[in-house]
């Protein structure tokens, strides 16, 4: 089973700032965050990852709460482009399995 | 810098057939997988390798075969397709050692007739 709930969709206007929760209250202390997204039928595209510290980068930021239950995605201003399938998983650098969780559909409205 | 290649991009296979999925990475990851996707559902992980000769089951591996003879190479066999198994699959590679990204191929389109 996935490690991770998110919520099944959300919807977001454009130019507005999208914040996407997940829950990963089992997360070990070793696991890593990672979030992908999913744009119609593609393959998964990585967006960001992080072990405890807040990330950002040119595509999002990654705010991970201090007890690392859980951690929100967050794209400053969303555009049509980012409507897509989003999945936040976690994993340790080691030679586990990685499952995905059914994510959360952003429909980011016009 | 190829990252994942997977062939064929498309796939139309009678039932009982049998096929393979290619999947090659140029990147030297240790750790290489495989995925479907059904229609308006998430990735569900087929079977997984975590370095050369070494495989395991995922969520859902019957009717599938893997092997992984090389660091590169992740093929992924049907021995006898079932129209169950039409779905969209992807190959996804990343190191084991690093907390990095997974790279994710662009997928096969397979239908089973």
């Amino acid at each position: 089973d996935a490690k991770t709930t998110q919520p099944p969709s959300m919807d977001c206007a454009e130019g507005r700032a999208a914040n996407l929760p997940c829950n990963h209250s089992t997360i070990s202390g070793n696991e890593y965050v990672y979030w992908y997204r999913q744009i119609h039928s593609q393959g998964p595209q990585y967006i960001i990852h992080g072990l405890k510290n807040n990330e950002t980068n040119e595509m999002a930021s990654l705010i991970i709460t201090e007890d690392r239950k859980s951690s929100t995605l967050i794209l400053p201003h969303a555009t049509l482009r980012d409507t897509a399938v989003y999945y936040c998983i976690v994993r340790a650098t080691s030679y586990d399995k990685v499952i995905f969780g059914p994510g959360t559909s952003l429909s980011v409205i016009p | 810098n190829a990252g994942v290649t997977q062939t064929p991009k498309f796939q139309v296979l009678k039932t009982g057939q049998s096929m393979t999925l290619q999947c090659a990475q140029d990147m030297n990851h240790e750790y290489m997988s495989w995925y479907r996707q059904d229609p308006g559902m998430g990735l569900r992980l087929i079977h997984y390798s975590v370095g050369a000769g070494i495989t395991d089951q995922g969520e859902v591996p019957n009717g599938y075969n893997v092997s992984r003879s090389t660091t590169e190479d992740f093929p992924l066999r049907l021995l006898s397709a079932a129209p169950s198994q039409t779905s969209v699959y992807f190959c996804a590679s990343s190191y084991s050692s690093r907390p990095t990204e997974a790279f994710f191929g662009q997928g096969t389109r397979l239908t089973v007739v």
